[in-house]
């Protein structure tokens, strides 16, 4: 089964700078790839897409990368504000129409 | 749009009760399934449904009961609770027309196993 590995340590940094939150999976590339913000006591929130045949995707600050060949995404939001604190989840699509999430890395940007 | 909604919010049950949550989205998606999250495991997937009358067992379905009559509803049932239950557990649906699958999940339900 498709294993998916997220820091688990907490990434702390100063506002304005950027943020980069790592993925890696092992076994099988999957045809693509997601990922999601939850903040505390709420359900996830998607942010992005990308596909295996894609290596970057850009949504305002938030920039995603897909390398097949490392089995590996980073998750770059650039520019960071306080209001970005939260964790972010890699979610990898398994087949059978179902996704296997990642723990996910909690970000806090401080002022 | 509502999006995705679950009741109850919280829940206490003892164990070897039954109990069932309940979810619904009025975007007219015909994939739903249920996830649980618990501290240090990430989401789970529990059940899942691509279309009403059709559901199919996720990584952890044991202990759970699902059902799909309609394209809006897809309850998860708990037939006898036990202690290991106690989790957060999110409900999802998404659209299958973009062969994506990108969640829309619910607000949660947090339910407690004594």
């Amino acid at each position: 089964s498709q294993k998916i590995e997220q820091n688990s340590e907490a990434l702390n940094i100063q506002e304005g700078k950027t943020a980069t939150l790592t993925c890696n999976y092992t076994n099988y590339s999957p045809a693509y790839l997601q990922w999601y913000r939850q903040d505390p006591g709420r359900g996830p929130v998607f942010l992005l897409l990308i596909r295996e045949n894609e290596k970057e995707k850009r949504k305002e600050r938030l920039k995603v990368t897909f390398d097949t060949t490392l089995k590996q995404s980073l998750f770059h939001i650039t520019a960071s504000q306080p209001a970005d604190s939260a964790t972010y989840l890699c979610a990898l699509y398994s087949g059978y129409s179902t996704l296997t999430f990642g723990k996910g890395t909690m970000l806090l940007v401080s002022p | 749009n509502a999006g995705v909604t679950q009741t109850p919010k919280f829940q206490v049950l003892k164990t070897g009760q039954s109990m069932t949550l309940q979810c619904a989205q009025d975007m007219n998606h015909e994939y739903m399934s249920w996830y649980r999250q618990d501290p240090g495991m990430g989401l789970r997937l529990i059940h899942y449904s691509v279309g009403a009358g059709i559901t199919d067992q996720g990584e952890v379905p044991n202990g759970y009961n699902v059902s799909r009559s309609t394209t809006e509803d897809f309850p998860l049932r708990l037939l006898s609770a036990a202690p290991s239950q106690t989790s957060v557990y999110f409900c999802a649906s998404s659209p299958t027309g973009t062969g994506s699958y990108e969640q829309y999940f619910g607000p949660g339900t947090r339910l407690t196993v004594t």
